[in-house]
């Protein structure tokens, strides 16, 4: 079985440019989250959706936006590109919502973005 | 704000010694996770404990969940080489997310 997958595996932006970052997950789960990883530190929470509709934000500007399709895919998009937003950027996928009793989340290998 | 602090941040060890890492929080979880995650890789999750006291076992590797859901810890006994890697927890609270610390770099030198 196909694990997360998460496209492109590493980009180079430029300041003010957009990013769309795109996610499959596991056959037959629900929810995609959304995470940011700056390097040595944690991931922090972005958003999470669960059949098509947002369920959760994360403490981050509007510049972050995402989306579900109806095939459970899910996009991130960043506009204004800072510096600050290099990072590596983590799908999650889970049946249901994390949070309920013994939910697991299965992350993908992410996607490595440097804004220059 | 719901917090987790983990300690040590980094860890070298020679291979054979033991070595364990705390979670801490002020806030309580419905559960908490342990990931290992690999250069170039997402975490991948090793262990979800749920009940206060809980204690879990995966080869070498020991979980503990503290009686009031607050804090965690994992022991290594024996450390490997192929241990080698960032060691994060994550709490699990009732609001859709998980809530990571900062995680444990550890080295475990042959």
């Amino acid at each position: 079985d196909a694990g997360v997958t998460q496209s492109p595996t590493h980009l180079i932006k430029t300041r003010g440019q957009h990013v769309t970052l795109r996610c499959s997950p596991i056959s037959g789960h629900k929810s995609v989250s959304w995470y940011q990883q700056v390097l040595g530190q944690g991931p922090q929470f972005i958003f999470q959706y669960y059949e098509k509709e947002e369920r959760g934000r994360g403490n981050f500007p509007d510049r972050f936006s995402a989306r579900q399709f109806p095939n459970y895919s899910s996009e991130l998009n960043v506009n204004a590109l800072l510096l600050g937003d290099s990072a590596l950027y983590l799908c999650a996928s889970s049946l249901v919502i994390v949070g309920r009793v013994r939910t697991e989340a299965f992350f993908g290998q992410g996607t490595r973005l440097t804004v220059v | 704000t719901q917090l987790l602090e983990q300690s040590p941040q980094f860890l070298s060890i020679q291979e054979g010694e033991n070595l364990t890492v705390y979670c801490n929080s002020s806030s309580v979880f419905s559960s908490l996770q342990w990931y290992r995650q690999e250069p170039g890789e997402g975490p991948v999750l090793l262990v979800t404990v749920v009940t206060g006291g809980e204690v879990k076992k995966l080869k070498r590797l020991t979980f503990q969940f503290g009686d009031a859901r607050k804090d965690s810890s994992l022991h290594i006994t024996a450390a490997q080489p192929g241990d080698t890697g960032l060691y994060l927890c994550a709490g699990v609270p009732n609001t859709g997310k998980l809530i990571f610390g900062q995680g444990t770099t550890l080295q475990v030198k042959p």
